[in-house]
C-alpha cells in the first residue's frame, strides 16, 4: 500500500523558516516525481514545486521567488520541502504526492498534509 | 500561467441525481487534465487523468470528457459518499494549476 506521511508543520513567525519532510513506503520512491501541494484555509488546492527521481530537475510556482526548496533523499525514501522568508501567505495544509507517470504530473497517490501556520 | 476555471461553484444536488460538472482552459491543454475529490478534512483522491480515464478503483458513475478546452466530470447517480469538492488540474504546461473547485452539496 503506497504510503506518504508529512511531517514539520508548526506555527512560525512571519519571517522564519521551516522545512517540511515526507516519508514515503509501498512504492520504488526513488522512480517517481514526486510534488508539493498546498491548501490555505477554506481555499483551494495550490501546486508548489515537482522534483524528478533523481532530484536533478525541480520546478516550482513562480510566486514563491525562490524561497522554497524542494528535495529527497532516495536512499532515505524521503521528500522535503524547506521554506524561508515565511509570510501569513504560506499559512496552508502542505501535501506530499506522488506524481503518476513520468512527464504525466498528475498526482495519483497523496499524503494526510501537515499543517504550516506562519503567525507573529 | 494557465487558468483553470470551474464552475458552478457551488451545486446542489439529490441523491440519485446526475451531476455535471464544468472546467475551462484558458488555453490548449490536450487531454492533459486531472479530476480531483476532497472530502472534509481528507486529502485528494484522484479520479480521472487524461481528461477521461478514470483511477484505479474509482466507480463507473465517474466520468470524464472533453471537447476542445472545455472538460467535464460528471456522476451519473449521485451517491451520498460523493458529496465533496472536485477540483481539476491541467498538467500540459509548468506551472501546473488548479481550478477553484466546485461543492457538490445535498439539496
Amino acid at each position: 500500500e503506497v504510503q506518504l506521511v508529512e511531517s514539520g508543520g508548526d506555527l512560525v513567525q512571519p519571517g522564519g523558516s521551516l522545512r517540511l519532510s515526507c516519508a514515503a513506503s509501498g512504492f520504488t520512491f526513488s522512480s517517481s516525481w514526486m510534488s508539493w501541494v498546498r491548501q490555505a484555509p477554506g481555499k483551494g488546492l495550490e501546486w508548489v514545486a515537482n522534483i524528478r527521481q533523481d532530484g536533478s530537475e525541480t520546478y516550482y510556482m513562480d510566486s514563491l521567488k525562490g524561497r522554497f526548496t524542494i528535495s529527497r533523499d532516495n536512499a532515505r525514501n524521503s521528500l522535503y520541502l524547506q521554506m524561508d522568508s515565511l509570510t501569513a501567505e504560506d499559512t496552508a495544509v502542505y501535501y506530499c504526492a506522488r506524481i503518476a507517470f513520468i512527464y504525466q504530473y498528475y498526482m495519483d497517490a497523496w499524503g494526510k498534509g501537515t499543517t504550516v501556520t506562519v503567525s507573529s | 500561467e494557465i487558468v483553470m476555471t470551474q464552475s458552478p461553484a457551488t451545486l446542489s444536488v439529490s441523491p440519485g441525481e446526475r451531476a455535471t460538472l464544468s472546467c475551462r482552459a484558458s488555453q490548449s491543454v490536450i487531454s492533459n487534465v486531472a479530476w480531483y475529490q476532497q472530502k472534509p478534512g481528507q486529502a485528494p483522491r484522484l479520479l480521472i487523468s487524461g481528461a477521461s480515464t478514470r483511477a484505479t478503483g474509482i466507480p463507473a458513475r465517474f466520468s470524464g470528457s472533453a471537447s476542445g478546452t472545455e472538460f467535464t466530470l460528471t456522476i451519473s447517480s449521485l451517491q451520498s459518499e460523493d458529496f465533496a469538492v472536485y477540483y481539476c488540474q491541467q498538467y500540459n504546461k509548468w506551472p501546473l494549476t488548479f481550478g477553484g473547485g466546485t461543492r457538490v452539496e445535498i439539496k
